[in-house]
């Protein structure tokens, strides 16, 4: 039963370029959480998804980052035209109701030069 | 109200000691409070939760502490281990929360146990 999987897991992007980061759920689960964790921060919400539906993107950012969870195939962050200060792990988590514990992927890494 | 606030930032402990960590939290509708263990260059992983119904919760050399009435609740490592040395995150979820299941983390706890 494989847990929650990310990929990338390291991801370099120049300034003005678009990252894009792919998360799929524990099998059975349909709720996708994204956060983002700064160098010695803690972990910040962005997004919460369930399939074909965004149900809170409060955290995400106005501009330049995007997310979805189709019907088929995995979640999908993307960031548009990244700046430095994108460079962070990002971290999907998956439930199966919803509240309760999450299960964490191990985090894709963007590094913005 | 969504803060939840964690301390200390970092910590070091003998091993065989208890390690302490505090958490405290400012809406009063939260009703679910996991602890995440997080080694480097991996993914939070659960280590231990509580709901607001029971005081204390323990499992193995893990213990939740929970005053409700103080808005606080701390995680106590007994017999730390070196093997424990990683980073501690408390988070607070719940209708608190916009009861969607999302965790608000507290800023982390970087544990060092010494040999």
């Amino acid at each position: 039963n494989a847990g929650v999987m990310q990929n990338p897991r390291h991801l370099v992007r120049r300034r003005g370029q678009e990252a894009r980061l792919r998360c799929s759920p524990m099998k059975g689960h349909s709720h996708v959480y994204w956060y983002r964790q700064l160098p010695e921060e803690g972990l910040k919400f962005m997004v919460y998804l369930q399939k074909e539906n965004i149900i809170d993107e409060s955290g995400m950012p106005k501009e330049r980052f995007s997310a979805e969870f189709p019907k088929e195939g995995p979640s999908i962050l993307r960031i548009q035209q990244v700046v430095r200060g994108d460079s962070a792990a990002y971290f999907c988590a998956s439930s199966p109701l919803g509240p309760g514990e999450l299960f964490f992927g191990e985090g894709s890494r963007l590094t913005v030069l | 109200q969504q803060q939840v606030k964690q301390s200390p930032q970092s910590l070091i402990v003998q091993k065989g000691g208890i390690s302490i960590i505090n958490c405290a939290y400012e809406n009063t509708a939260f009703d679910y409070f996991p602890w995440y263990q997080q080694f480097p260059g991996k993914g939070p992983a659960l280590l231990i939760a509580i709901r607001p119904d029971v005081s204390e919760k323990k499992e193995g050399r893990f213990t939740i502490s929970f005053n409700k009435s103080a808005k606080q609740f701390s995680l106590h490592i007994m017999d730390s281990q070196p093997g424990d040395s990683a980073t501690y995150f408390c988070a607070a979820s719940g209708p608190g929360s916009g009861n969607t299941g999302k965790l608000i983390f507290g800023q982390g706890t970087t544990l060092q146990v010494k040999p």
